[in-house]
C-alpha cells in the first residue's frame, strides 16, 4: 500500500541552526515525491518537487530535499532556518500524472529567535 | 501570481444540513481537486475532476458527497447531509503540471 510516513511530529530549532525534516514513503512504482509547506490560514504551497534526475533538488525559500532511493527517504533540509520558516511541512507521494496525492501527517516546525 | 481561492473561509453548519463549499481554480487548469484534513491528521484526498467528470474518487467520498462545476470559473464539494465527523479542514486544487491548493475552508459540524 502506497503511505508515507513523517516521523517527527513537532520539531524546534532555533533560528539560524540547520534542519532536516525526515520523510519515509512505501509506493510501488517509482515515486514522484513532494514537499508543501503550510503556514496558519494558509494553503498548501509546493516547495520543491522530485520527478526524475538529479536526486538533490531544489525549491524555495532555501529549501532542499534528496531522494534516496535505498532508503526510501526523501527528507528537507535547510542550511540557516528563519523565523519565517515556522509552519507545518507536508510530504506527500504520488505520480505526476495520476489524481491524487498521499500525504504525511505533518511536521509542525517552531523556530525560536 | 494566480492562485486558487476557496470560500468560506469557515462554515458552521447543523447535522444533517447541506453544505457547499466553493472554489475557484486557477484559470487555465484543467484538472481539479478536493481533499480533506480532520484536525490532527493526515491530508487525505477525496476526489478529482476532469472534463467535467469525476476520474477518480476515494472511499471516503460516498453519496452524500458530490462535485461539480456549475460555470467555467467554480468548482464545487456538495455534502448532502453533514455528519460531525464530516467536521474538517476541506482543500482544493487545481493542477497543470502540478497541484496548487486554496487556503481551505474549515467545515465545523455541530
Amino acid at each position: 500500500a502506497q503511505s508515507v510516513t513523517q516521523p517527527d511530529i513537532h520539531i524546534t530549532v532555533s533560528e539560524g541552526a540547520s534542519l532536516e525534516l525526515r520523510c519515509n514513503y512505501s509506493y510501488g512504482a517509482t515515486p514522484y515525491l513532494f514537499w508543501y509547506v503550510q503556514s496558519p490560514g494558509q494553503g498548501l504551497q509546493l516547495l520543491l518537487k522530485y520527478f526524475s534526475g538529479d536526486t538533490l533538488v531544489q525549491g524555495i525559500k532555501g529549501f532542499e530535499a534528496e531522494f534516496k532511493r535505498s532508503q526510501s527517504s526523501f527528507n528537507l533540509r535547510k542550511p540557516s532556518v528563519h523565523w519565517s520558516d515556522a509552519a507545518e511541512y507536508f510530504c506527500a507521494v504520488g505520480p505526476y500524472n495520476t489524481d491524487k496525492l498521499i500525504f504525511g501527517t505533518g511536521t509542525r516546525l517552531q523556530v525560536f529567535p | 501570481e494566480p492562485e486558487v481561492t476557496q470560500t468560506p473561509s469557515h462554515q458552521v453548519t447543523q447535522m444533517g444540513q447541506e453544505v457547499i463549499l466553493r472554489c475557484v481554480p486557477i484559470s487555465n487548469h484543467l484538472y481539479f481537486y478536493w481533499y480533506r484534513q480532520i484536525l490532527g491528521q493526515k491530508v487525505e484526498f477525496l476526489v478529482s475532476f476532469y472534463n467535467n467528470e469525476i476520474s477518480e474518487k476515494s472511499e471516503i467520498f460516498d453519496d452524500q458527497f458530490s462535485v461539480e462545476r456549475p460555470d467555467g470559473s467554480n468548482f464545487t464539494l456538495k455534502i448532502r447531509s453533514t455528519k460531525l465527523e464530516d467536521s474538517a479542514m476541506y482543500f482544493c486544487a487545481s493542477k497543470s503540471n502540478e497541484q496548487f491548493f486554496g487556503p481551505g475552508t474549515r467545515l465545523t459540524v455541530l
